[in-house]
Parts: C-alpha cells; sequence; structure tokens
C-alpha cells in the first residue's frame, strides 16, 4: 500500500519567510510525528500528534514553528519567519500507534537563504 | 547522561565479515526497541524490532538485555549494501509515545 507522502520533496525560501510543510500518513495509521535532521546529525523530535488528542508540542524549538492534522489524517507543519538555522530535513512519520514503530516519508529538504 | 547512546563508528569491515553493533538506553521502564538503518540522505527505514527473547532475519540478529540495559545488532555474511548508518530506537509509554532515536552507527563495507 501507499506509504508516507511529504511534500514538497525541496524547498528554497529566503530567510523570514513563511513555509508550510505537507504529511500524509499511511491510511489508517492514528499517530503522526514530525522530526528534524540537520546535516551529519540525528533525529530530533518536534511534535507528535495521537487521534484527537491534544498534541505533544514538547519538541518545537520556538514559538515559530506549528503544526496541525485535519481530520486525523493530513499534517502541516509551519515554519514563520524562517531563519538560516532552520535549514535541515524536516522527516514526517505516521504509526499504528502506541509502541508501533514509526514509519517515515522522503523528508522535505529545507534550505534557507 | 543522553536517553540513547551508539558508538558513531565508523566500521570498516572486508565483505563477508561479521559486525555488532551495542546501543544502551537510561531509561529502565522502556518497552519498546528498534533497529532503522539509514542510507545516505535518505529517510530512516525500520529494520527489525527487537524482543526480549531475541530474534533473527536472516543475517540479522537483534538482542535486548534488560538488565544492563543495552539492545544489540549482529550482522553475519557483511554484503556491499549494507553500508549504512544503523539507528538504535527506544520507546517508552510516558503518557505519550515518542519515540528516541540514537545519533546512529555508521557501516561500511569494503570489497
Amino acid at each position: 500500500g501507499a506509504g508516507v507522502s511529504q511534500s514538497p520533496s525541496n524547498k528554497v525560501t529566503e530567510k523570514g519567510k513563511d513555509v508550510e510543510l505537507r504529511c500524509d500518513p499511511i491510511s489508517g495509521h492514528t499517530a503522526l510525528y514530525w522530526y528534524r535532521q540537520s546535516l551529519g546529525q540525528g533525529l530530533e523530535f518536534l511534535i507528535y500528534f495521537q487521534g484527537n488528542s491534544a498534541p505533544d508540542k514538547s519538541g518545537l524549538p520556538s514559538d515559530r514553528f506549528s503544526a496541525e492534522r485535519t481530520g486525523g489524517s493530513v499534517s502541516t507543519l509551519t515554519i514563520q519567519r524562517t531563519q538560516q538555522e532552520d535549514s535541515a530535513v524536516y522527516l514526517c512519520a505516521s504509526s499504528s500507534g502506541g509502541l508501533s514503530p514509526l514509519h517515515f516519508g522522503n523528508g522535505t529538504r529545507l534550505t534557507v537563504t | 547522561r543522553k536517553e540513547v547512546e551508539q558508538d558513531p563508528g565508523p566500521f570498516n569491515v572486508p565483505e563477508g565479515a561479521t559486525v555488532a553493533f551495542n546501543c544502551t538506553y537510561s531509561n529502565s521502564a522502556s518497552q519498546s526497541f528498534f533497529w532503522y538503518r539509514q542510507d545516505c540522505r535518505k529517510e530512516p527505514k525500520l529494520l527489525m524490532s527487537v524482543y526480549s527473547s531475541g530474534n533473527e532475519d536472516g543475517r540479522f540478529t537483534a538482542q535486548l538485555n534488560r538488565a544492563s540495559q543495552y539492545i544489540s545488532l549482529l550482522i553475519r555474511d557483511s554484503k556491499l549494501s549494507d553500508s549504512a548508518t544503523y539507528l538504535c530506537v527506544v520507546n517508552t509509554d510516558r503518557g505519550s509515545y515518542i519515540p528516541t532515536f540514537g545519533r546512529g552507527t555508521s557501516l561500511i563495507v569494503h570489497p
């Protein structure tokens, strides 16, 4: 079946602009995660959605970052007033919930110039 | 102490060799464990789950040692295509389920 789909694959933006990154999880998966990975670094947790519960936003690095998940499916990660340090690969993953393994999308490579 | 720690390597081994990686975790209440593989500039992909009894998938064997709080991955008969970074992942029920990823161990298999 279809895996996790992310768009765009690549995004180049100017410092100070807002960007929106989209994630379409595996059908039926109730949990959705956003991570980011800077070059040569590990995965950094950003935000977690589980069903209709309030999201766990504990990993968001600043108030410029926000995310929503509409209808328990598609999620959008928004970064306002982008900074150069926001340049990274943003990875979305979904799972069937609980302690189940995550399945990742191909990621969005964000470059802030 | 980091929640999940791995030796970054690189482990440089010839084809056909057997290689093993360890990963330690700090939270004794951790409940699920996985190994992921990540190729350069690609997303992480699930390699295998790790069970208390140990489990094997072809050339790959994973073990969990709860008493010493580490998991291991053994790769037998290494192939060139095994070259990648191997990520250790630990998940704990803290009211929410947020897996913690290790920084990864780099494996290079050479001819």
